[in-house]
C-alpha cells in the first residue's frame, strides 16, 4: 500500500541551527515526491518537489531535499533556519490521477 | 503562481443544517479538484476527487450522500456538508492541479474551518 511517514511529530531548533525533517514513502513505482509547509491561517505551500534525475533538489525558502531510493526517503533539510519557518510541514506522494498522500507532518519550532 | 480560494474561511452552524464550500482556481481552469480533511495536529486525507462534467469519486469511508460535491465550472467546485453534525467540524481544504498527470503541481485553498454546534 501507498503510506509516507514521517518520524518525528514534533522538532524544536535554534534559531541559525540547521535543519532535517524525515520522511520515508512506500510506493510500488516511481515516486513522485512533495514537501508543503503550512503555516496557520495559509494554504499549503510547495516548497519543492521530486520527479526524476538529480537526486537533491533545491526548493523555495533555502530549503534542500535528497531523494535515496535504497531507503525509500527524501529528507527535508535547511542549513540555517529562520524564525519565520515555524510551521507544519508535510511530505507526500502522488498517487493515480494526481492525488497526493501526505504524511502525518512535522510541527517546527523555532527558539530565539 | 497560481491561486486557489475558499469561501467561506471559517462558518459555524447547528446541528441538522447544511454548509456549502467553494473552491475556486482564480487564475486557472482545473478540470479536476481535490478535497480533503484535516483534524487538528494531524495530517490531510483525501475524502474526494472532483470531476467537472461528471460525477465525483469519492475515497473508501467518505459518505458521499454527506459530502456532496458539484464541479459547477472548470475554475468552481463545491463541496456541501448535508445535515451536519458536531463529529463533521473539521478543517475542510480543497487542491487544483495544474496540468492533467501525477507530476503536476497542487495548488492549495486556504481552508475553512467548519464548526458544528
Amino acid at each position: 500500500a501507498q503510506s509516507v511517514t514521517q518520524p518525528d511529530i514534533h522538532i524544536t531548533v535554534s534559531e541559525g541551527a540547521s535543519l532535517e525533517l524525515r520522511c520515508n514513502y512506500s510506493y510500488g513505482a516511481t515516486p513522485y515526491l512533495f514537501w508543503y509547509v503550512q503555516s496557520p491561517g495559509q494554504g499549503l505551500q510547495l516548497l519543492l518537489k521530486y520527479f526524476s534525475g538529480d537526486t537533491l533538489v533545491q526548493g523555495i525558502k533555502g530549503f534542500e531535499a535528497e531523494f535515496k531510493r535504497s531507503q525509500s526517503s527524501f529528507n527535508l533539510r535547511k542549513p540555517s533556519v529562520h524564525w519565520s519557518d515555524a510551521a507544519e510541514y508535510f511530505c507526500a506522494v502522488g498517487s493515480q490521477g494526481g492525488k497526493l498522500i501526505f504524511g502525518q507532518g512535522t510541527e517546527l519550532s523555532v527558539k530565539p | 503562481g497560481a491561486v486557489v480560494s475558499q469561501h467561506p474561511s471559517w462558518v459555524i452552524c447547528k446541528s441538522g443544517t447544511s454548509v456549502k464550500i467553494e473552491c475556486r482556481s482564480l487564475d486557472f481552469q482545473a478540470t479536476t479538484m481535490f478535497w480533503y480533511r484535516q483534524f487538528p495536529k494531524q495530517s490531510l486525507m483525501l475524502m474526494a476527487t472532483s470531476n467537472e462534467g461528471s460525477k465525483a469519486t469519492y475515497e473508501q469511508g467518505v459518505e458521499k450522500d454527506k459530502f456532496l460535491i458539484n464541479h459547477a465550472s472548470l475554475t468552481l467546485s463545491t463541496l456541501t456538508v448535508t445535515s451536519a453534525h458536531p463529529e463533521d467540524s473539521s478543517f475542510y481544504i480543497c487542491s487544483a492541479p495544474r496540468g492533467s498527470g501525477r507530476t503536476d503541481t497542487q495548488y492549495f485553498g486556504p481552508g475553512t474551518r467548519l464548526t458544528v454546534l
